[in-house]
């Protein structure tokens, strides 16, 4: 099973800020790499797959990059809707499909 | 746009069972592989169950192969996950998900599984 590591568990940061979450594999996966936001409340919402494509309706501001094991989910001027946790996943090695444990975005 | 939405959870005894349901409205569920997720605050989500588009194929986690069945019935536009033999282990948020090419494009509201005595 391929372990999904993300990093920090928690970021604190202010509006308008450009913030990098990132995301390593325990093995290779390529670019079957997809990453996911949650709000409180809420299901899980696809923003990027194949490690850079933003998934439809995703605003710009969103951008994935990486490849094999290391990935990173960058979010440019962050607005007030991006506060949430974020989640990736890799579907190289399946089954089982595996998640990270989450990094949560909050407000400074 | 795809919605989903689950039914069935609610509170059982150690060892009960539950079918959980995944209904699709205002479009075609079997043009999908669909997926049952769960989430829990202490393990996060994990992925439990997959099903391709005629029902001929399924795939489980090892935590719940041989306890949980995964089907459809295209007439209705409905999976399902049949649960038994069910654990604490097994409390979670479900849900259902599209399968967008082994991501997870559109999610249901989820339903909550309880286990406890």
């Amino acid at each position: 099973e391929i372990v999904m590591t993300q990093s920090p568990a928690t970021l604190s940061v202010s509006p308008g800020e450009r913030v990098t979450l990132s995301c390593r594999a325990s093995q290779h996966v390529g670019t079957n790499l997809a990453w996911y936001q949650q709000k409180p409340g809420q299901a899980p919402r696809l923003l990027i797959y194949a490690a850079f494509n933003r998934a439809t309706g995703i605003p710009i501001r969103f951008s994935g990059s990486g490849s094999g094991t290391e990935f990173t989910l960058t979010i440019n001027s962050l607005q007030s809707e991006d506060f949430a946790v974020y989640y990736c996943q890799q579907y190289f090695n399946w089954p089982p499909y595996t998640f990270g444990q989450g990094t949560k975005l909050e407000i400074k | 746009e795809v919605q989903l939405v689950e039914s069935g959870g609610g509170l059982v005894q150690p060892g009960g069972s539950l079918r959980l349901s995944c209904a699709a409205s205002d479009f075609t569920l079997s043009s999908y592989w669909v997926h049952w997720l769960r989430q829990d605050p202490v393990k996060g989500l994990m992925w439990v169950s997959q099903i391709n588009r005629d029902g001929s194929r399924t795939t489980y986690a090892d935590s719940v192969r041989g306890r949980f069945t995964i089907s459809r019935d295209n007439a209705k536009n409905t999976v399902y996950l049949q649960m038994n033999n069910l654990g604490a282990e097994d409390t979670a948020l479900y849900y259902c998900a599209t399968d967008g090419g082994a991501r997870f494009d559109n999610w249901g509201q989820g339903t909550l599984v309880t286990v406890s005595s």
